[in-house]
C-alpha cells in the first residue's frame, strides 16, 4: 500500500514569513503525480499545487511552490510571504492520491 | 458552474437510525469517493467508485453502505451498525482513476451528529 507521512502536526509562523511543510511518501511507481490540498476553517478542500514526477522543475503557483526530491521521495510545500488567509490544514496526497497524509495544521499569526 | 454538491450541510441522527448523505456532481467525472474526517484528524477513506454500478471498500467501510446507480450520484448511508458516526464527511470526485493525474474536486462536506 502506498503511504504518505507528514511529520509536522502543527506549525505557527508570523505573517509575511516563509514556511515549509514536509511530506514523504512511498511508491514503487516511476511516473506519477503528487498533490497538496488546503482545508481552511470553512472546511472546503482546495487543490493547491500539483507536481509531475517526471518533470525536473519544481511546480509553482504564485506564493506556493514545492521542493520535490524524487530519489528521497520527498515533496515539501513552501509558502512565501505567508498571509492570514493561509491559515488552514494542509494535506499531502501521494501517488494514487486516494490515501491522504494526516495533515499539518498551519497558523499564520498577525 | 460545475462542481460537487453535498447535502445536507448539517445532519442529526438518533441512535439506531440510518441516515443518507447526498453527493451529486456535474463534472462528468467517472470516479467518486467518500471520506470521513474526525476532529484534528486526516481523511479516512470509506468507499470509492470508479464506474457506475461498481464500488470498493476503503479503510473504514464497516457500518456504511453506498450505491452508484448514476454517474452523477454517490450517496452514502450511515447505518445503525456504525457505532461512532459523529464526524465530518467529505465527498470527492476525479476525472481519472484515483485522481492520479488531476487530483480531486471536493464537496463542501456534511457534518453528522448523533443525538
Amino acid at each position: 500500500a502506498q503511504t504518505v507521512t507528514q511529520s509536522q502536526p502543527e506549525m505557527s509562523v508570523q505573517e509575511a514569513e516563509t514556511v515549509t511543510l514536509s511530506c514523504t511518501y512511498d511508491t514503487s511507481e516511476n511516473n506519477y503525480y503528487l498533490f497538496w490540498y488546503k482545508q481552511p476553517p470553512s472546511r472546503q478542500m482546495i487543490l493547491v499545487i500539483r507536481q509531475e514526477a517526471y518533470k525536473q522543475q519544481n511546480a509553482t503557483e504564485n506564493r506556493f511552490s514545492v521542493n520535490f526530491q524524487k530519489a528521497a521521495k520527498s515533496f515539501s510545500l513552501k509558502i512565501s510571504d505567508s498571509q492570514l488567509g493561509d491559515t488552514a490544514m494542509y494535506f499531502c496526497a501521494p501517488p494514487s492520491g486516494i490515501i491522504f497524509g494526516k495533515g499539518t495544521r498551519l497558523h499564520i499569526l498577525p | 458552474d460545475g462542481g460537487i454538491t453535498q447535502s445536507p450541510k448539517y445532519l442529526f441522527r438518533k441512535e439506531g437510525q440510518n441516515v443518507t448523505l447526498s453527493c451529486e456532481q456535474n463534472l462528468n467525472h467517472d470516479a467518486m469517493y467518500w471520506y470521513r474526517q474526525d476532529p484534528g484528524q486526516g481523511l479516512r477513506l470509506i468507499y470509492y467508485s470508479q464506474i457506475v454500478n461498481d464500488f470498493q471498500k476503503g479503510d473504514i467501510a464497516e457500518g456504511y453502505s453506498v450505491s452508484r446507480e448514476k454517474k452523477e450520484s454517490f450517496p452514502l448511508t450511515v447505518t445503525s451498525a456504525q457505532k461512532n458516526p459523529t464526524a465530518f464527511y467529505l465527498c470527492a470526485s476525479s476525472i481519472d482513476e484515483q485522481g492520479n493525474r488531476y487530483g480531486y474536486t471536493f464537496g463542501s462536506g456534511t457534518r453528522l451528529t448523533v443525538v
